[in-house]
């Protein structure tokens, strides 16, 4: 059974950092890409960030670029992001979820964690 | 960047009803297209992904068709547990989301 599980979440002060990390577990890591997605309360989806199986290739949106960043441990079956400069509008749950293909070009996200709170207030 | 904007943005059917939600890219993205169902207070699910072919394990009452700029997804008999936010995703250049479609029981 496939589980991802993020952890990481809190509350933080404007301009500050975390580290969000999603544990995966019944299927081979570091076959497929990986993915970011937040959804603010009460708000839609945003696709945050991705990466490669390799970690050859790497995307972020427009909102968090120079400021996130992706990363996977393949040994360890984990992935990252290193959240700076953090703002009150990074407010939001977020997902880690599983792309059904090895690459950023094709992505469809098959299975999802149950996110991980992180709140952006001073 | 590409945006994709779906309609409506809610939506009240009774069960049974055929329902129809449209998302229109601002660009061509061929068939770069997947739609996801979220219901309340849980993680997005994967129904469709290149715009037509069913998830595995989905029931067949999902459909989404549509290539280039507008795409269409329809529950050909609405049940009570297809209560949920509808949202349209592509992948053609990195991945946009639609902004949903709340989809409620009349």
């Amino acid at each position: 059974e496939v589980q991802l599980v993020e952890s990481g979440g809190g509350l933080v002060q404007p301009g500050r950092s975390l580290r969000l990390s999603c544990a995966a577990s019944g299927f081979t890591f570091d076959d497929y890409a990986m993915h970011w997605v937040r959804q603010a309360p009460g708000k839609g989806l945003e696709w945050v960030s991705g990466i490669s199986w390799n970690s050859g290739s790497i995307g972020y949106a427009d909102s968090v670029k120079g400021r996130f960043t992706i990363s996977r441990d393949n040994a360890k079956n984990s992935l990252y992001l290193q959240m700076n400069s953090l703002r009150a509008e990074d407010t939001a749950l977020y997902y880690c979820a599983k792309d059904n293909t090895h690459d950023l070009a094709v992505a469809a996200l098959d299975y999802w964690g149950q996110g991980t709170l992180v709140t952006v207030s001073s | 960047d590409i945006q994709m904007t779906q309609s409506p943005s809610s939506l009240s059917a009774s069960v049974g009803d055929r329902v129809t939600i449209t998302c229109q890219a601002s660009q061509d993205i061929s068939n770069y297209l997947n739609w996801y169902q979220q219901k309340p207070g849980k993680a997005p699910k994967l129904l469709i992904y290149d715009a037509s072919n069913l998830e595995t394990g989905v029931p067949s009452r999902f459909s989404g068709s549509g290539s280039g700029t507008d795409f269409t997804f329809t529950i050909s008999s609405l049940q009570p547990e297809d209560i949920a936010t509808y949202y349209c995703q592509q992948y053609d250049n990195l991945l946009t989301f639609g902004q949903g479609t709340k989809l409620e029981i009349k």
